[in-house]
């Protein structure tokens, strides 16, 4: 199985800083990534695929590099609504895995 | 717009069963592969079962194999996870999302339901 290992796992930051998240795959994925961010009680949603798209809707903050067993998701101007948990996700073969989560929080 | 919306989850004993719903409207539900993820409260997202637009392939996590069958019924848009020999440790939310377009492979998840709690306790 594909292991995806996300850092950090908290991330204490305020409206404004610049935060990246690192997400490392233990063999290549090529750009088969994605990235979900998830709020309390909520579903996941999808933000960004294959590696650096943006899902319709998600404001162009958010941006997603990277290829082969390390990406990065940053957002360059964190705002209130941002504050949630991350996933990164592998989707290049089965089993489908996930990042551990990443703790966006107010500083 | 997309919608699903799942059902039948519960609080059941040790060794019992349970089966969870997903329907689905607002797309061709035939023409697309299927996701069940689970979330143990506090913890991380865990891939469960998946399962091909026309439901010939089934996949499991090892953690599920041979206790969960994934199947759907296109006729009413909808997805099952029939949970039998439930252990505490299947205790979690159970989401269904929407997986790629015809195959599982090489798409994201793009829509996922509200969720529906599974208690499993003695």
């Amino acid at each position: 199985d594909i292991q995806m290992t996300q850092s950090p796992s908290t991330l204490s930051a305020s409206v404004g800083d610049s935060v990246t998240i690192t997400c490392r795959a233990s063999q290549s994925i090529s750009d088969w990534l994605a990235w979900y961010q998830q709020k309390p009680g909520k579903a996941p949603k999808l933000l960004i695929y294959k590696a650096p798209f943006l899902e319709a809707g998600v404001p162009s903050r958010f941006s997603g590099s990277g290829s082969g067993t390390e990406f990065t998701l940053t957002i360059s101007s964190l705002q209130p609504d941002d504050f949630a948990t991350y996933y990164c996700q592998q989707y290049t073969s089965y089993p489908w895995t996930f990042g551990q989560g990443t703790k966006v929080e107010v500083k | 717009q997309v919608d699903l919306v799942e059902s039948g989850g519960g609080g059941v004993q040790p060794g019992g069963s349970l089966r969870l719903s997903c329907a689905a409207s607002g797309f061709t539900f035939s023409d697309y592969s299927m996701h069940w993820v689970r979330q143990a409260p506090g913890k991380g997202l865990e891939w469960v079962a998946a399962l091909s637009f026309d439901g010939t392939n089934k996949y499991y996590a090892d953690s599920v194999k041979g206790r969960f069958t994934i199947s759907r019924d296109s006729s009413k848009n909808t997805l099952f996870l029939q949970m039998n020999s439930l252990r505490t440790e299947d205790t979690a939310t159970y989401y269904c999302a929407r997986g790629g377009w015809q195959t599982p492979e090489y798409e994201p998840f793009d829509f996922w339901g509200q969720g529906t709690m599974v208690t499993v306790s003695s």
